[in-house]
């Protein structure tokens, strides 16, 4: 069974930092193209970033509001995808979504997400 | 950006009836590899969203084919051919072709 699982959202104050993780089991990880996508309160869907499989060179591409900010990153070994999040601000206050790209779309599966809220 | 457009923005819908969805984009959705990355997602309340079609109208496993979309271009359309109460939530049409990728702000459908 295809499982993706987030975690690491927390309270953390504005200009701070946090890392997400996102455990992949049940297919291949270093096949995968990985994605993160945020839904503020209340509010619609928001693309992050992403990272390709290291076959397809493994580059990365993000959303203006994040870029320079946001890091994303992977361990195939671990199969595991991270967000490194810097410099947070109020607006990135969301539930954060991990997303598996199997070859339909990048969009195969999604994880349950995880809480991130930036506030003092 | 490219700005996607969805309407209605609310759909009450009847049960054992059709609904549908429209998805606008500002620019053509066709990729310099002759596809067209746009794709429908499905969010029930209390729910991540989930994958229901990819490339404009390829179900995805395990979606059932009462649900099909359509379009080319910049045009594009959900379509439910009889809805049943597990359908209420909110529909996203996104395009994975441009980056940055974008959603359409949603489309809530209830009964």
């Amino acid at each position: 069974e295809v499982q993706v699982v987030e975690s690491g959202g927390a309270l953390v104050k504005p200009g701070g930092s946090l890392i997400l993780s996102c455990a992949a089991s049940g297919f291949t990880f270093s096949n995968a193209w990985m994605t993160w996508v945020r839904q503020g309160p209340g509010k619609g869907l928001e693309w992050v970033g992403r990272i390709k499989r290291e076959i397809d060179g493994g580059t990365t591409d993000y959303a203006s509001p994040v870029k320079g900010r946001f890091t994303i990153s992977r361990d195939d070994s671990k199969t595991t995808l991270y967000l490194q999040m810097n410099s947070l601000k109020t607006e990135d206050t969301a539930i954060y979504y991990c997303c598996a790209g199997l070859g339909s779309s990048e969009y195969d599966f999604w994880g349950q997400g995880t809480l991130v809220t930036v506030s003092s | 950006e490219i700005v996607m457009t969805q309407t209605p923005l609310l759909s009450p819908v009847t049960l054992g009836q059709p609904a549908s969805i429209s998805c606008r984009s500002s620019q053509s959705l066709v990729s310099g590899d002759g596809n067209t990355y746009l794709n429908w997602l499905q969010q029930r309340p209390g729910q991540p969203p989930r994958l229901l079609i990819y490339r404009v109208s390829s179900r995805f496993s395990g979606v059932p084919d009462r649900f099909s979309g359509s379009g080319a271009g910049t045009d594009f359309t959900l379509k439910i051919s009889r809805v049943e109460a597990e359908d209420v939530g909110i529909y996203y049409c996104m395009q994975a072709t441009h980056i940055p990728q974008t959603f359409g702000q949603g489309t809530k459908v209830e009964i």
